[in-house]
């Protein structure tokens, strides 16, 4: 495909459980994003990835959650013990190169999150 | 990376211009002013990104002040489409670890038949 492409699109889970959101970024694209949306707000970073190496995971909000890129495409955010505060959109975005500065990030149109 | 201010709404008549305003009174010399718009239930998409001189493509133009301390997105046409919330972001130029984007709350355009 041609964009940023999320799935799945909506995930329902109990407090308490462990979810997988998956992203696959532009075929090519080294940087790859993750970011965290909660309702009525901006978008929030959580994490960096430059091809397999998590350069950034300073937004990460605990250590419940976890990602991770181990080809350098594909990218997964994993979320253990899931609690009700971590219901929110979690959006990937995928740029062409970190060098190329002012390369534009392209966004996925995310996993919509809730926790019961 | 610099702080910006946004109205947190506007409204534009279809056909008109709309000209969506942004402050960077902070802004530093090696930070781009970036636009991005969400609408409802998509992710975020890129507009168009200016360092100091004004920017055009397909979708908008950008208009810097010379201070670099504002700037104006601008609609020239909206359609009912553009209803949206827009993000104006600074960001540093010349890092190498990645460059997050730093959303604050944007400005909700809707656009009236």
């Amino acid at each position: 495909g041609a964009g940023v492409s999320q799935s799945p699109r909506y995930k329902v889970a109990k407090r308490g459980q462990d979810v997988a959101l998956r992203c696959d970024p532009i075929s090519g694209h080294v940087s790859l994003f993750w970011y965290q949306q909660a309702l009525g707000q901006g978008p929030e970073f959580l994490t960096y990835f430059q091809n397999e190496a998590q350069l950034d995971k300073s937004g990460l909000p605990s250590d419940r959650f976890f990602a991770e890129r181990p080809e350098g495409s594909v990218s997964t955010l994993k979320i253990q013990r899931t609690q009700q505060e971590d219901s929110a959109v979690y959006l990937c975005a995928s740029s062409l190169t970190p060098q190329e500065f002012n390369q534009p990030q392209h966004f996925g149109d995310g996993t919509r999150l809730s926790i019961l | 990376d610099a702080k910006t201010t946004q109205p947190p709404s506007m409204d534009c008549a279809e056909g008109r211009a709309a000209n969506l305003p942004c402050n960077h009174s902070t802004i530093s010399g090696n930070e781009y002013v970036y636009w991005y718009r969400q609408i409802h239930s998509q992710g975020p998409q890129y507009i168009i990104h200016g360092l100091k001189n004004n920017e055009t493509n397909e979708m908008a133009s950008l208009i810097i002040t010379e201070d670099r301390k504002s700037s104006t997105l601008i609609l020239p046409h909206a359609t009912l489409r553009d209803t949206a919330v827009y993000y104006c972001i600074v960001r540093v130029a010349w890092e190498t670890s990645g460059s997050r984007l730093t959303f604050g709350e944007g400005t909700q355009l809707t656009v009236n038949p």
